[in-house]
């Protein structure tokens, strides 16, 4: 069964800190992988989309890594802000199409001062 | 529009009772999807549109969910006999024809008493 796993579930950081967030997948075959934030009460906002080509993508302060070998992808966050608290969630598909997408549980991150 | 909107942001509903929510995705998106996200997970796939045609429905979990788009723009999530665990929130994305991108609404959060 095609499955995404997220670490860690949750994690609290201080504000101004990098942190790391891991995704673990077993989709296949992989057409593409994307992090999404989501803030409380609202839906997911794109951050990053990577194929399997590209092993790494930025969007500011947001670094996404991956590694298709190793089914595996990080989304690092640098000088960590307030407004960086939500949760995270890891996305994988196994088309080159639009459906359907494998939604990983996804880390909820808090940053606070 | 600026994005994907949903109606309405939230909805109680006696159990037993039908519920319609409603999704106006972005003007010309081609695609449009229906998650459902419960409390602390990520959204799970439950039907997808291309247009006005339905061309994947594995995810609605029963025969009480019906969805539709019959002019391929706004679209109806109707939940029949509404039950206890159908209590989440309930996500809409669209997605134009050649971008891999979906663009996701704020939900709709329902609560079954």
């Amino acid at each position: 069964k095609n499955q995404v796993e997220q670490s860690p579930q949750s994690l609290i950081i201080l504000e101004g800190k990098n942190c790391t967030l891991q995704c673990n997948y077993t989709v296949s075959p992989f057409s593409n992988l994307r992090w999404y934030k989501q803030d409380t009460g609202r839906g997911p906002v794109s951050l990053t989309i990577m194929t399997f080509s590209e092993n790494t993508k930025s969007n500011g302060r947001y670094t996404a890594t991956l590694d298709a070998d190793t089914k595996q992808s990080s989304l690092h966050i640098t000088a960590s802000q307030l407004s960086d608290s939500a949760s995270y969630i890891c996305v994988v598909s196994d088309y080159t199409g639009n459906t359907p997408l494998v939604f990983g549980k996804g880390t909820r991150l808090s940053v606070i001062a | 529009g600026a994005g994907v909107s949903q109606s309405p942001r939230y909805k109680v509903a006696k159990r037993g009772q039908d519920v319609a929510l409603r999704c106006d995705p972005i003007s010309g998106h081609v695609s449009l999807f229906w998650y459902q996200q419960a409390l602390g997970q990520g959204p799970e796939f439950l039907t997808y549109f291309q247009n006005e045609a339905q061309l994947d429905k594995s995810g609605l979990p029963s025969d009480r969910f019906f969805a539709e788009r019959p002019e391929g723009s706004v679209s109806t999530l109707k939940i029949q006999r509404t039950q206890q665990e159908d209590s989440a929130v309930y996500l809409c994305a669209s997605l134009r024809g050649s971008e891999e991108t979906q663009y996701f609404g704020p939900g709709t959060r329902l609560l079954v008493l």
